[in-house]
């Protein structure tokens, strides 16, 4: 089944504990993207992909960081997590430039003390 | 600067009303307009964007390019409609990226 897969789901975790979020997709798209989900903001873009080790900021990126060093993975990292980075985490990914349609992952949901 | 407006956070229609969530956008260029839509317990998924002028679930949307929206419509609601629905914008520079609206939650009242 063609899908992006989030992990964890759910995560509980302590201010300035690293974390990784990972992601992976099996439908080799070439674009991948972090948002985070808060109440009132809706999706704002943490960091995108346009392919392997091509990575750029979005939005909103201060306090994480990611890699591409495979097309299938873009995990999302949290050197530092502070409170203010508890949110839901979606990743997706598109088929490319040419392409409009976004698929998303189920979500992370994180909650940083 | 990009930007998507979706000026209600909370809809509430009767069984068979028509619905309008609306979506407004700022953009210099010709971007790609989305309806995204995440029903309870599901991950967002694509409703429908303006390139493909069809109709999904009985939903369409109209982009206006002089009055900059794109408002998704249906003239007869059903409770299954009730979710969560995001217009996002999709820009041809700057990565291609798509930027998403606050969103609107709309309930349908049986």
């Amino acid at each position: 089944e063609a899908q992006v897969t989030q992990n964890p789901r759910y995560l509980i975790t302590v201010t300035g504990k690293k974390l990784t979020v990972t992601c992976s997709q099996n439908m080799n798209h070439e674009y991948m993207s972090w948002y985070r989900q808060d109440p009132g903001l809706g999706l704002r873009q943490i960091y995108y992909s346009m392919n392997v080790e091509v990575t750029d900021k979005g939005d909103v990126p201060e306090g994480y960081k990611v890699s591409r060093k495979e097309k299938r993975n873009f995990p999302l990292i949290l050197e530092s997590p502070s409170p203010n980075q508890t949110s839901l985490y979606f990743c997706a990914s598109s088929s490319g430039v040419g392409a409009g349609e976004l698929f998303f992952g189920e979500g992370s949901r994180l909650t940083v003390l | 600067a990009q930007r998507v407006t979706q000026p209600e956070k909370l809809l509430s229609v009767f069984k068979g009303a028509p619905v309008e969530l609306k979506c407004n956008y700022s953009y210099s260029g010709s971007p790609e307009l989305f309806w995204y839509v995440q029903y309870s317990r599901q991950r967002l998924q694509l409703l429908l964007r303006h390139i493909s002028r069809e109709s999904i679930k009985g939903f369409t949307a109209d982009l206006n390019k002089g009055e900059t929206s794109f408002h998704l419509k249906k003239p007869f609601a059903q409770e299954e409609d009730s979710a969560m629905y995001y217009c996002a914008l999709r820009g041809n520079t700057g990565g291609f990226k798509t930027i998403f609206g606050a969103g609107t939650r709309l309930f349908v009242k049986a």
